[in-house]
């Protein structure tokens, strides 16, 4: 059966700070790895991951996969409020199906 | 643009009731899905469709009823649903049925069964 394990699932820091959020995955037929941010409402897409090693970098989001460790971390520098949000890490394996990860609460502070 | 709409954006219902979801997309993607995610769960998916056909059925109960009319819309359609049945329907959309290509999310329809 497909697992995806983010760590931590709680995160509490202040404006400013850099944070690291990861996911580790056992997947049948790895074909993507991709990030989300969820606020109220629907997942909004942060990155897609398909090769080992290239960094995805957006403003102050960056992430990176490593398929052979078989985990990608999620990196925020300079936290604002807005990036209050959870975060959900999906793997799509066999089939196309995504299989989520829990998610990471992210909680900044002012 | 990479906008997945909804409708409606809340609904209650009873026990005994027929409701319908709706969703929309005009990305041109030929990948459909829906979703039920409950209060601090990840979204567990429920129903694949692949060029307007149903390709993937999570054993979801008959008392949902996916419907995929054309390639721009899906409807979830409703009835004699239970009150565990409560939670934020989502739908998403991808450009075809593979693992590289991103699924977007719409805003999901926030149900409630009394």
């Amino acid at each position: 059966e497909d697992k995806v394990v983010q760590s931590p699932l709680s995160l509490v820091v202040h404006e400013g700070d850099t944070v690291t959020l990861n996911c580790s995955y056992e997947v049948t037929n790895f074909r993507s790895l991709l990030w989300y941010k969820q606020e109220k409402k629907a997942p909004t897409f942060l990155f897609m991951l398909t090769s080992s090693g290239i960094e995805k970098k957006s403003g102050r989001l960056s992430s990176i996969l490593d398929k052979k460790e078989l985990f990608s971390i999620l990196n925020i520098t300079a936290t604002q409020t807005g990036d209050s949000a959870i975060y959900l890490c999906a793997v799509a394996g066999a089939n196309s199906k995504l299989t989520f990860g829990k998610g990471i609460t992210l909680s900044v502070r002012p | 643009d990479t906008e997945v709409t909804q409708t409606p954006k809340h609904l209650v219902m009873g026990m005994t009731n027929k409701k319908s979801l709706k969703c929309e997309q005009h990305m041109g993607h030929r990948a459909m899905y829906w979703y039920k995610q409950k209060a601090k769960k990840p979204p567990e998916l429920m129903f694949v469709y692949s060029y307007e056909k149903l390709s993937i059925n999570e054993s979801v109960p008959s008392r949902f009823s996916p419907e995929c009319p054309n390639s721009s819309l899906l409807n979830l359609h409703l009835h004699a649903l239970q009150p565990e049945d409560s939670a934020l329907y989502l739908c998403a959309s991808s450009q075809v049925r593979g693992g590289e290509d991103t699924q977007y999310f719409g805003p999901g329809t926030r149900l409630t069964v009394l």
